[in-house]
């Protein structure tokens, strides 16, 4: 099947410790994105990469890094400078025929 | 700076009603609108994706229309099922982004 999975689904963290979310696509697609949903809220975009080997800040980057060594993953390492890091976490990839942007499962992360 | 607006944000109706949830921009150089359905702690489901110069684009009950002009798109569902139930967001891609602006979504309950 192809899609876009996220691991952990659920994940808890202390104050102070960094932790790394994986997404991966198996749908070829160039584009991959990192989005932020907290309640009441919008999507809001934190990083996102357009090809292999780069990647730009979103609106809310400060706190998050990224790196996209591979074409099928694009990791998001939650950093202990993020001050309100509790959130529902979704990764996204788009493919070039059309744009149509899909979506991954999505992780919630909780500091403790 | 785009903005994006859905009304209302909340909706309850009975099961086998026809309804419409509507969308609006503030800039109209878009080169696509999508909308997505969200269910309750999971990620995201593409629904639907006009492009900008179409009009409309239809998937079984759902019909979605686009006006740039004015900067709005409207979700028609026909014949409402509990099953419809969720929150469903728009998001408009800017030219030459690569990156997707969402609504807050609107929450639709369809009760039996």
């Amino acid at each position: 099947d192809g899609g876009i999975t996220q691991s952990p689904k659920y994940l808890f963290r202390k104050e102070g410790q960094n932790v790394t979310l994986s997404c991966e696509q198996n749908l070829n697609h160039d584009a991959m994105y990192w989005y932020r949903q907290d309640p009441g809220q919008g999507l809001r975009l934190i990083y996102y990469s357009q090809i292999v080997n780069d990647f730009q800040k979103g609106d809310i980057a400060e706190g998050y890094s990224v790196s996209r060594e591979k074409k099928e993953s694009f990791p998001l390492t939650v950093t202990s400078a993020q001050k309100n890091p509790t959130a529902f976490y979704l990764c996204a990839s788009t493919g070039a025929v059309d744009n149509e942007q899909f979506f991954g499962p999505g992780t919630r992360l909780t500091v403790l | 700076k785009q903005e994006v607006t859905q009304i209302p944000a909340a909706l309850s109706v009975p099961e086998g009603e026809n309804l419409v949830l509507n969308c609006s921009f503030t800039d109209s150089a878009i080169y696509n609108l999508q909308w997505f359905r969200q269910d309750p702690g999971k990620g995201l489901t593409s629904l639907l994706l006009i492009q900008s110069s179409q009009r409309e684009q239809t998937s079984g009950r759902l019909n979605a229309s686009l006006d740039k002009s004015s900067g709005r798109s409207t979700l028609y569902i026909a014949a409402s099922q509990p099953g419809d139930s969720a929150t469903y967001l728009c998001a408009v891609e800017e030219y030459n982004t690569d990156k997707l602006i969402f609504g807050t979504g609107t929450r639709l309950q369809v009760f039996p």
